[in-house]
């Protein structure tokens, strides 16, 4: 059984250059989240949907970054225009859907590979 | 503001000793308190997990200790194996599927 699959796996670009990055879920699970990865700031969730709709965008750094999931099985997460300091390590993860109580059991989320973006 | 801090960035422990990393969080309504582990160039995979209601659970090698009342939790590996040497993050949830992580500590563990 597959698991999330983020797409490319490494990116270098130039800065002012539009960079989107790929996630496909888990089947079946019902909720994504974008998360960056930094030295300084551990792991930052981004955004995350459940059921295809954004429930929560608070961690978008600015509006340079937006995030799409036109249905079940993708998401892309888009930088536009890039910037050296948007450098790192970007995942996506997927979750099962929510419980009887509102909540999963476990709150467990998969993770992907990771895409690790260099701006130059 | 950080709400989850992993305040050692790096640890070092000897193979078959016990490891300890901790983690501190500062949001009183979380409820739920999780621990990733990640390899290099991999995404992180779940670990461990604690309900609020409880103040230890354990499986296998791996314990995770909750004190609310210090908003503190650990993590011990014991013993340590050198497959163990990986980041570890510390992540809480108040609900919904929104988790908060922590920065990470890196462990090593030394033959």
């Amino acid at each position: 059984d597959a698991g999330v699959i983020q797409s490319p796996r490494h990116e270098v670009t130039e800065m002012g250059q539009e960079v989107t990055l790929r996630c496909k879920p888990i089947s079946g699970h019902n909720s994504l989240f974008w998360y960056r990865q930094t030295m300084m700031r551990g792991l930052e969730l981004l955004i995350y949907f459940n059921n295809n709709v954004p429930i929560d965008d608070s961690g978008m750094p600015e509006d340079r970054f937006s995030a799409k999931m036109p249905n079940a099985s993708f998401s892309t997460l888009k930088i536009q225009p890039s910037e050296p300091r948007d450098s790192a390590v970007y995942f996506c993860a997927s979750s099962p859907s929510l419980g009887l109580a509102g909540r999963s059991s476990y709150n467990e989320q998969f993770f992907g590979p990771g895409t690790r973006l260099t701006v130059l | 503001d950080q709400q989850v801090k992993q305040n050692s960035p790096s640890l070092s422990v000897q193979e078959g000793r016990i490891s300890i990393l901790n983690c501190d969080y500062t949001n009183s309504m979380f409820d739920y308190f999780l621990w990733y582990k990640k390899y290099p160039a991999e995404g992180p995979t779940f670990l461990i997990s604690i309900s609020s209601i409880k103040d230890k659970n354990e499986d296998g090698r791996f314990t995770v200790f909750l004190n609310k009342s210090a908003k503190h939790l650990s993590l011990h590996i014991v013993p340590s194996q050198p497959g163990d040497s990986a980041v570890y993050f510390c992540a809480a949830s108040g609900g919904a599927q929104k988790l908060v992580f922590g920065q990470g500590t890196r462990l090593t563990i030394n033959p």
